[in-house]
């Protein structure tokens, strides 16, 4: 089944320690988003690609980086992880325009100890 | 900017209860809108969206929900809950490949 895989499901790094989240994807989908959610809030956009442009939010710390090598796969690396970065990451696809609506992956739960 | 408001944060209903979510959204131009369900420990799904045609979409699971222009509105239903919709609600709003959710809504339905 096509389908936004994340790995791994659960994650627990140390506090400074860089750690990088994966996304991969079976639906050929132009637009690749990472989320962040935190305990109920609602999720919030921290980057996507459009095929190979990268788009920032503005409010996203620089401490949030992402690769995309191709279209199939995206990472998130979190180069010092902080303890208010724990959190669940979600990745989602799209087609371009987004007309389709989201499919999103299971998440990453991050633990920062 | 983009805002997508849901105002009731938590909702408790008793089983067969009617159901209704607000939804309201700011921006004044051509959107694609959504509600997405997430049930306890899983991941978003989406319920039913809209971009064009008629108003009044039907989803799974026998939700719809409206669109009116007019009030910037996307409001949720359903009839008749049920303890299996125990779940977060969260409406989005498509705008140019970025997706703005709202802060969601808890349901939480007592058999």
């Amino acid at each position: 089944d096509a389908m936004v895989i994340q790995n791994p499901r659960y994650q627990v790094t140390q506090f400074g320690k860089p750690v990088t989240l994966s996304c991969s994807q079976t639906l050929n989908h132009n637009v690749m988003y990472w989320y962040q959610q935190k305990s109920s809030q609602a999720p919030k956009l921290l980057f996507h690609y459009y095929d190979k442009d990268f788009n920032n939010e503005a409010d996203t710390p620089d401490n949030f980086q992402s690769r995309r090598p191709n279209t199939s796969f995206c990472f998130l690396d979190i180069r010092s992880p902080g303890l208010g970065d724990a959190a669940m990451y979600l990745c989602a696809t799209s087609m371009r325009q987004g007309r389709t609506g989201y499919t999103f992956g299971s998440g990453t739960r991050l633990t920062v100890v | 900017a983009q805002s997508v408001s849901q105002h009731n944060h938590h909702v408790i209903l008793s089983e067969a209860a009617s159901l209704e979510l607000g939804c309201n959204y700011s921006y004044g131009g051509t959107v694609n809108l959504f509600w997405y369900v997430q049930y306890p420990g899983q991941h978003l799904q989406l319920l039913l969206k809209y971009f064009s045609g008629d108003p009044l979409v039907k989803g799974i699971k026998g939700f719809e929900a409206e669109f009116i222009k007019s009030k910037f509105s996307f409001n949720l239903r359903k009839p008749s809950v049920q303890w299996s919709d125990t779940a977060e609600y969260f409406c989005a709003v498509n705008n140019f490949n970025k997706f703005y959710f709202g802060s969601g809504t808890k349901l939480n339905v007592k058999p």
